[in-house]
């Protein structure tokens, strides 16, 4: 059974910082991880999928790596801003199955 | 639709009573998903739909819980004998396909339902 642990549990930093929020999952056998963001009360939008080929993906100043034989991803951002302040959560999809398995998530605050 | 829409934003219910919670996916998706999220959690994997039938319904937690799609687009939560603990946010996403390593089957979801059954 596939396990999603994210660390840290909370992160909380000054404007303009980079930061890195940390995926680990148990089993390595995923056709694809998706990171999400997800704001209080809303639902969760999609930020990168990471094809289980691909090591790196990235948008804007997102960054997202997967060494999948390690069973970790990370989510890179870059010169933090206030309006990035949200939940982050990983998602990898197994191999068998259509189903994302997600982490508790990162509550990430940006202070201005 | 732009994106994925799910009805009643906000439910409240009495535990013992039957709900049904709508979700609309974006136009032309394949594949629909049911996810259920508590306070503080990620969410959990309910079913799957491809197309009409129910390809994996392995998260449904017990035979109170059913969801159809019965025209391959538009899709119906339905939990009878509400209870307390079902009180969560219930998510549903779609993707373009389903299956396979390739491109197509990154997830959008939609606003979600909040359920609170008294």
């Amino acid at each position: 059974k596939q396990e999603v642990t994210q660390i840290p549990a909370a992160l909380s930093v000054p404007e303009g910082e980079n930061l890195v929020l940390n995926c680990s999952f148990t089993d390595s056998a995923i056709y694809n991880l998706q990171w999400f963001r997800q704001d209080p009360g809303k639902g969760l939008t999609s930020l990168l999928l990471i094809q289980s080929s691909q090591r790196e993906q990235t948008s804007g100043r997102l960054n997202a790596s997967l060494d999948k034989s390690s069973g970790r991803s990370t989510l890179y951002i870059a010169a933090s801003q206030p309006g990035d302040s949200a939940t982050y959560l990983c998602a990898p999809r197994g191999e068998y199955g259509n189903k994302l398995v997600f982490g508790a998530g990162t509550i990430l605050r940006v202070k201005s | 639709g732009a994106g994925v829409s799910q009805t009643p934003s906000n439910k409240v219910t009495e535990k013992g009573k039957y709900v049904e919670l709508r979700c609309d996916p974006i136009s032309g998706h394949t594949a629909l998903y049911w996810y259920r999220q508590s306070l503080g959690q990620g969410p959990e994997f309910l079913i799957y739909f491809q197309g009409t039938g129910a390809a994996d319904d392995s998260g449904l937690p017990n035979d109170r819980f059913f969801a159809v799609r019965p025209e391959g687009s538009v899709s119906t939560l339905k939990i009878q004998r509400t209870e307390r603990g079902d009180s969560a946010v219930y998510l549903c996403a779609s993707s373009l396909l389903a299956g396979g390593p390739r491109g197509g089957n990154e997830q959008f979801f939609g606003p979600g339902t909040r359920l609170t059954v008294l």
